[in-house]
């Protein structure tokens, strides 16, 4: 069965920083792959996604994923935070073995600190 | 293109009552997903219809039901409401091909009383 795990529920940095967000997947040999982004009391915006090209994965508002096979991971990364992009991120798998299934994981909330 | 909509927004019932909510996916768009969204359990995938047909579900009793007309339009209504129905309900569209993303709508806040 697919899952997702987000290795921290909040990360907080200040604005400026880097940002990371850990995401590690169980699924099958090919799975997509999608960072979403959701800010209070709004929907979920795409933010990246994976599908077996490129492994560096570049998205929107200058994030970025690296899809590593090896690893089961597609960390999410900003060079700079900016207080915009202070929301709830949700890593999320999606398997045509399980029937498209999209898989979210728990969820990160991102604080950016002045 | 316009958005994935979702209609009411928001929606306050009592228990025992039922609730059918509506989601129009992006045009062109065949398969509709429903997810609730609660600070505990987080976004739990209820089903996806496509061309009508329901293609999967999730683990959720039968309370939750839906159905997706020919124009992709899609409900989904929920029977005796329980308290802890009280949820964000998300539905999302793609086009249904493999490794395409879904577009998500606002949601509709349920809160049941």
């Amino acid at each position: 069965a697919q899952s997702v795990t987000q290795l921290d529920s909040h990360v907080s940095v200040s604005e400026g920083t880097p940002v990371l967000l850990r995401c590690n997947y169980s699924s099958s040999y090919s799975p997509s792959l999608f960072w979403y982004v959701q800010h209070p009391n709004k929907g979920l915006q795409l933010l990246l996604k994976y599908t077996s090209a490129a492994t560096l994965v570049k998205g929107i508002n200058g994030f970025e994923a690296e899809f590593k096979k090896s690893e089961t991971s597609f960390h999410l990364t900003k060079p700079s935070a900016h207080m915009s992009d202070a929301a709830e991120y949700f890593c999320v798998v999606s398997d045509p073995d399980y029937g498209q299934n999209f898989v979210f994981g728990p969820g990160t909330r991102l604080s950016v600190l002045p | 293109k316009a958005g994935v909509t979702q209609t009411p927004r928001y929606l306050i019932k009592t228990r025992g009552q039922q609730v059918t909510l509506s989601c129009s996916p992006i045009s062109g768009h065949r398969s509709v997903s429903w997810y609730q969204q609660t600070p505990g359990q987080g976004l739990q995938f209820l089903f996806e219809y496509f061309s009508e047909t329901q293609r999967n579900k999730g683990n959720f009793p039968g309370r939750f039901s839906g159905r997706q007309f020919s124009n992709s339009r899609s409900e989904m209504n929920v029977s005796t409401l329980e308290l802890g129905d009280s949820a964000l309900y998300l539905c999302a569209s793609m086009t249904g091909l493999a490794g395409n993303e879904q577009f998500f709508g606002p949601g509709t806040r349920l809160t049941v009383l």
